[in-house]
């Protein structure tokens, strides 16, 4: 089973939907959790953090279950600037103080006018 | 305040070469990481360095190796490269303090085509 599963998209969606992106991790010991975007040809930059409490920023809300070890990002009233690839990202626990980055295979969203 | 540089931003190299990759940190990190990034898939850890010393390893072989420099630049050596090394590869710095971790930035990346 791999570290960090997405949906496999595409999502192609209209403007002002809502969309709902899933992602499941195996490491229970992760630490941390993220969602990154990446556009095409881009690094990928962060969205935001994501907290067992769940989180809002503006029209984006995280969710973190870790019980479930499932995390979520909703992303409402669309707009064409959101079209991009959405990476979930966790950081395992390491005693050494390494922080890796662990990224999912990222879900790609066109929204459309 | 400045970001994360990268240099190249593109290279073309042939099977067999070597090839080193350079990062700027961006001001104020000491930790660099850098990853690669296949084409269709997220981005894969190479390493990391927290002040010039290599804390952190993924599942790359040796022909891969690094440096972190004292103002916290850093390279990616990759050694008889093959044609999967084709991939962009990412650096990526972040400020590591009393074991509390602040998040990466991502420079541009270096697209790397082996043929």
């Amino acid at each position: 089973r791999k570290e960090v599963e997405q949906d496999p998209g595409p999502f192609n969606v209209p403007e002002g939907a809502t969309v709902a992106f899933n992602c499941t991790y195996s490491n229970s010991a992760s630490q941390s959790f993220f969602w990154y975007r990446q556009d095409c040809r881009k690094e990928p930059k962060l969205l935001m953090s994501v907290y067992s409490s769940g989180n809002e920023d503006g029209r984006f809300t995280a969710q973190l279950n870790r019980a479930s070890q499932y995390i979520s990002l909703l992303i409402r009233d669309s707009k064409l600037s959101d079209s991009a690839t959405y990476l979930c990202v966790l950081v395992p626990y390491s005693g050494a103080g390494s922080y890796q980055l662990t990224f999912g295979k990222g879900t790609k969203l066109s929204v459309i006018p | 305040e400045t970001g994360v540089t990268q240099s190249p931003t593109h290279l073309i190299k042939t099977r067999g070469q070597q090839v080193t990759l350079r990062c700027s940190s961006q001001s104020g990190h000491n930790t660099v990481s850098w990853y690669q990034q296949a084409l269709g898939q997220g981005p894969q850890f190479i390493f990391q360095y927290y002040r010039e010393e290599e804390n952190g390893r993924g599942n790359f072989p040796p022909r891969f190796s690094g440096l972190q420099f004292p103002n916290y630049s850093s390279e990616l050596n990759v050694n008889a490269l093959e044609l999967d090394d084709s991939a962009l590869y990412l650096c990526a710095s972040s400020l590591a303090n009393r074991g509390r971790f602040y998040g990466y930035t991502f420079g541009s990346g270096t697209r790397l085509t082996v043929v």
